[in-house]
């Protein structure tokens, strides 16, 4: 069943703690996203991969931080330099420049 | 901003009522594609309709695009309860991975 696949789905930190979120696709797409979503904000871009050891930066990427190791796998490290690190982090896929993305289910952070 | 613009920001229906949400945007574009999102999952591509195209139909779902206004706008027909949710427009800028923008979109209720 192809898919992606996002954990854990809630997500709880103390500030000043790092926390890694995961993001597993067996689709097969080259290019993977990370967003963020804050209530009546939309989505924000955070990073983009479009191929395995390449990243480049999105729209707030400050304190955060993202590997590509493998094609199927696309991390995003929350640090603690993330001053408001608390959101809904949903993770995409996209199988070339023009087609639609396909979304993971989320992971909620909460960091108090 | 190059994102996409959703118009209301919430819009409350009868069931079986047509629902009319309207999106802006202010570059040339590729395509333009419908995402929508259920409380608390990820983002579901509804349609894709080119930039050579006015009107796209996908069962209860009917999307046209007017280049020269820069906007699009998604009809629901008949709508259902199930049908709450919220409505993304996504304007494709050209090519590229990030090339793509989300809105804070259209927050649809249908009453049952």
């Amino acid at each position: 069943d192809g898919g992606i696949t996002q954990s854990p789905k809630y997500l709880f930190r103390k500030e000043g703690q790092n926390v890694t979120l995961s993001c597993e696709q067996n689709l097969n797409h080259d290019a993977m996203y990370w967003y963020r979503q804050d209530p009546g904000q939309g989505l924000r871009l955070i990073y983009y991969s479009q191929i395995v050891n390449d990243f480049q930066k999105g729209d707030i990427a400050e304190g955060y931080s993202v590997s590509r190791e493998k094609k199927e796998s696309f991390p995003l490290t929350v640090t603690s330099a993330q001053k408001n690190p608390t959101a809904f982090y949903l993770c995409a896929t996209r199988d070339g420049g023009n087609s639609p993305l396909h979304f993971g289910n989320g992971t909620r952070l909460t960091v108090t | 901003s190059q994102q996409g613009e959703e118009d209301p920001q919430a819009l409350s229906i009868q069931e079986g009522e047509n629902a009319t949400m309207n999106c802006s945007y202010k570059t040339s574009i590729n395509n333009l594609q419908w995402y929508r999102q259920n409380s608390g999952r990820g983002l579901v591509h509804l349609i894709l309709i080119r930039s050579n195209e006015r009107e796209k139909h996908s069962g209860r779902l009917r999307v046209t695009l007017d280049t020269s206004k820069k906007s699009s706008s998604l009809l629901i027909t008949a709508s259902r309860a199930a049908d709450t949710a919220s409505y993304f427009c996504a304007p494709i800028l050209g090519g590229g991975a990030n090339n793509l923008f989300f809105g804070t979109g259209t927050r649809l209720t249908v009453i049952p």
